[in-house]
This record gives C-alpha cells, sequence and structure tokens, in this order.
C-alpha cells in the first residue's frame, strides 16, 4: 500500500459527459501529480501541483483541469470527454526528495 | 528536458536465468532515475532509484542498476528470475530539483518468465 489513495477505480461514461477523478497523498506529502496511462500514448505526465499551487503542465488537455485543496488533495476534471480519454488515470504523491508514490489508478471507460 | 528509451518491448527469460532490462537517458540536468514495476491492474510500484550518490543501486525483490554516466544508461538486471518477476518494468527520469521532479517515462518492457 502506497499510501495515495483514489477514487473512484473504475468509471464508464459517455462522450460528450464530464467526470471528476480524487485522490488522497500520503500525510505529509505537499507534491500531487496527476499521469494518463494509455495503450497509444504510454504514461504521460498531466499536471503537478505543490500545496495548492500548479507548479507544471505536460501534456494536458484544454478541456483537463485539476487542483489541490487546502488539506492536500486533488481532484482531475476531465469534460467533453471524447472515446480517446479512455485510460488508466494515475495521481502520485511525493516529499521534497523526488520519489513518487502512485496510486492505484483510476480506470475511465468513455463509451 | 528528460527523456528514456528501453530497449525491447518485451523480454522472454526463464526461470533462474538472468533479467536483464535495458534503459538508456537523455537529460539536460543532473537526473534521477527510476525503475518502477506494473503488475497487472495494479499501480507503479518503486523497484529502485538512482539520486545521485552510488551508481549502483540495489532495489527490492533482488534488482539493482548501475548508472554509468559516460553511456547515459541504467540498465536493470537481477540475477535469478522468479515467476512473480513478471509484469511491465518502466524505467523514468525526473530532474534533481522540485520543481523538476515530474517523471517522463519509457514505453515500457513487458517481462514473461518461463518455467
Amino acid at each position: 500500500d502506497s499510501g495515495v489513495t483514489q477514487t473512484p477505480k473504475h468509471l464508464i461514461t459517455a462522450t460528450g459527459q464530464r467526470v471528476t477523478l480524487r485522490c488522497s497523498p500520503r500525510s505529509g506529502d505537499l507534491s500531487v501529480y496527476w499521469y494518463q496511462q494509455s495503450l497509444d500514448q504510454g504514461l504521460q505526465f498531466l499536471i503537478h501541483y505543490y500545496n495548492g499551487e500548479e507548479r507544471a503542465k505536460g501534456n494536458i488537455l484544454e478541456r483537463f483541469s485539476a487542483q489541490q485543496f487546502p488539506d492536500l488533495h486533488s481532484e482531475l476534471n476531465l469534460s467533453s470527454l471524447e472515446l480517446g480519454d479512455s485510460a488508466l488515470y494515475f495521481c502520485a504523491s511525493s516529499d521534497n526528495r523526488g520519489e513518487a508514490f502512485f496510486g492505484q489508478g483510476t480506470r475511465l471507460t468513455v463509451v | 528536458a528528460q527523456s528514456v528509451t528501453q530497449l525491447g518491448s518485451h523480454v522472454s527469460v526463464s526461470e533462474g536465468a538472468l533479467v536483464l532490462l535495458r534503459c538508456n537517458y537523455s537529460s539536460s540536468v543532473p537526473p534521477y532515475l527510476f525503475w518502477y514495476v506494473q503488475y497487472p491492474n495494479q499501480g507503479l510500484q518503486l523497484l529502485l532509484k538512482y539520486t545521485s550518490a552510488a551508481t549502483l543501486v540495489k532495489g527490492i525483490n533482488g534488482f539493482e542498476a548501475e548508472f554509468k554516466k559516460s553511456e547515459t544508461s541504467f540498465h536493470l538486471t537481477k540475477p535469478s528470475a522468479h515467476m512473480s518477476d513478471a509484469a511491465e518494468y518502466f524505467c523514468a527520469v525526473s530532474g534533481s530539483h522540485l520543481s523538476d521532479y515530474k517523471l517522463s517515462f519509457g514505453a515500457g518492457t513487458t517481462v514473461t518468465v518461463r518455467a
């Protein structure tokens, strides 16, 4: 158990819909990262938050957004969903030493 | 910017044989390097990490990796494969400062272990 909790584990939704993925980091970790894993793109970094502030953006679509709340949990919002957004979405948290601990992921299926 | 290339998308080994997974990196700054393992329908588990200390890094489950700056490599080895080592393995690189800790992953190598 990495200590990082992601909910829900599975999500099935229709095209055009909006979903919210939630992540609770390890106790004490201030950094939260979101990654997308798909068959065609592999594992890709989406966005990094540190203590409530956005620190870095990767290959994140404009339809996607994230935030980190004062209690340090984070949410990834995906809107106007397309079939190609179907993927496994991982959250990871880290302390200041750079070692990332991953949650079990949320498997999103867009139908 | 950082990137890694994993050589070989599939590796098949016999139980008890050497496991060797190859990873080459590219980085414009001193890198941190990682190997992660992913079992089916699971998250990513850290096997080992290089963070600029010893160049030979020992990890969990008998795995180790050696950082070779001259070859820009960070290959993963295990002397004797076990059936439980069947999984997908990812090499990853990041920068060495808080603002640059995001991971760039390789495409992954799937390991199968033959009895």
